[in-house]
């Protein structure tokens, strides 16, 4: 079946720091894999995606690299901003168009 | 141009009433989504439109969960009669195109069934 697994929560980092939140996912196919972030109050949002094996997604300083020998899709980001405080979801997309998220990971940016 | 948008944001009912929640998606998208998530859990499928038809509604947990889409324009999902677990946050998305088209998110209602 498909799943994700994602980095359990909460992160709290200081601002500037490095920040790596860990996905993993099973699917049968060939997915395109995705970083969705939600800020307060808002909807979710699309934050960079990967469609085939190597492709690395990147957006707003954020990259993570779709990697199907580990079947992993890690976020990244060198230095986060007390702005990057969300909650980020890890996706996978099948053929058949439906999105399977994972749990979300709420990270907090202090001054 | 206006994104998804969803009503009420918040919705606080008793169990075993009914309540209905809104979704207008953004205007020219046939794709039409409804996801749950529930408290810490991951967001789950529930269903998706392609225009009025239910294209694949597997996610739809039981038939407490009623979805129409009727015109192929807004789509309504009604809970009758409500559970406590029913509790959590309702996204809806809509797309133009199947495949690659990006999913466009609403913010969400959140239902908390006491």
């Amino acid at each position: 079946g498909n799943s994700v697994t994602q980095m359990e929560g909460p992160v709290t980092l200081s601002e500037e720091a490095f920040l790596t939140i860990n996905c993993t996912y099973t699917a049968t196919g060939y997915p395109s894999l995705f970083w969705y972030v939600q800020y307060p109050g808002e909807g979710l949002q699309l934050l960079l995606k990967a469609t085939k094996a190597d492709d690395k997604g990147s957006n707003k300083g954020f990259e993570a690299t779709y990697r199907k020998e580990t079947t992993s899709f890690h976020l990244e980001k060198g230095s986060v901003q007390v702005s990057d405080s969300a909650v980020y979801f890890c996706a996978l997309l099948t053929g058949a168009n439906n999105l399977f998220f994972g749990t979300g990971t709420r990270l907090t940016v202090i001054p | 141009e206006a994104g998804v948008t969803q009503f009420p944001s918040h919705s606080v009912i008793e169990k075993g009433q009914t309540v209905t929640l809104r979704c207008d998606p953004i205007s020219g998208h046939d794709n039409l989504y409804w996801y749950r998530r529930v408290m810490g859990k991951e967001i789950k499928f529930l269903l998706h439109f392609v225009k009025e038809s239910k294209q694949d509604e597997s996610g739809m947990p039981n038939n407490r969960f009623l979805a129409e889409r009727t015109g192929g324009t807004y789509s309504t999902l009604k809970v009758q009669p409500a559970e406590l677990e029913d509790s959590g946050v309702y996204f809806c998305a809509s797309s133009q195109e199947l495949g690659n088209s990006p999913l466009h998110f609403g913010n969400g209602t959140r239902l908390t069934v006491t």
